[in-house]
């Protein structure tokens, strides 16, 4: 069965960092999301990505974030210089289209800022 | 925009007992309603969805859930639960003109004992 997978499922770096956290979404879909799931806290949306550009974004999303697909398989979350309350798992997942409202979610990746 | 509350952060139930994990939303237009399921050092599955149609849905492991749009409502239950229920369980609302961005509840621990 297809499913997102996400790179590195772990990592640790230092304030003021940059991490780059890889996605790769299901062949065939077409709109792509960002999570993030502080401990012990709700999953909350970041950015959302269609035909090769932001389709909308919460607050959480400032200039420190991007994302981009660079080649046509992956799909990644940049954080330029990090802090330590960007420590969390972040969700990768994708979708077939619209009006069908599934998403299928990657095993996240934890990014712990020290 | 929307919003999502469960009302539980914890259901603690044993083993063979029925279940109900309680979710309520808001929102100003017509939406669709999910259940995901989070086992332990994992991602997020779907666990059962409300697009249209018949407002009682159902999961391939015996989970149910009613849409009751006069209460804005959509709990999840079982009528009969194993050990290995035992998951975080989060509800989520995605309105139908949009990206199919998902709005997650705070998430509810169900822990069944034997």
């Amino acid at each position: 069965e297809p499913e997102v997978t996400q790179t590195p499922s772990h990592q640790v770096t230092q304030m003021g960092q940059e991490v780059i956290l890889r996605c790769v979404p299901i062949s065939n879909h077409l709109y792509f999301y960002w999570y993030r799931q502080i401990l012990g806290q709700k999953v909350e949306f970041l950015v959302s990505f269609y035909n090769n550009e932001i389709s909308e974004k919460s607050e959480i999303f400032d200039d420190q974030f991007s994302v981009e697909r660079p080649d046509g398989s992956n799909f990644t979350l940049k954080i330029r210089s990090t802090k330590l309350e960007d420590s969390a798992m972040y969700f990768c997942a994708s979708g077939p289209g619209l009006a069908v409202g599934e998403l299928f979610f990657g095993e996240g990746s934890r990014l712990t800022v020290l | 925009a929307q919003s999502v509350t469960q009302l539980d952060s914890q259901v603690p139930v044993f083993e063979e007992a029925p279940v109900e994990l309680r979710c309520n939303y808001s929102s100003s237009v017509s939406v669709y309603l999910f259940w995901y399921v989070q086992y332990p050092n994992q991602g997020l599955q779907l666990l059962l969805k409300y697009l249209s149609g018949s407002t009682l849905v159902e999961s391939i492991n015996g989970f149910e859930a009613e849409f009751n749009k006069s209460q804005t409502s959509f709990h999840l239950r079982k009528p009969s639960v194993h050990i290995s229920d035992t998951a975080e369980y989060f509800c989520a609302v995605s309105d139908q003109g949009g990206y199919n961005k998902l709005i997650f509840g705070a998430g509810t621990r169900l822990a069944v004992h034997p």
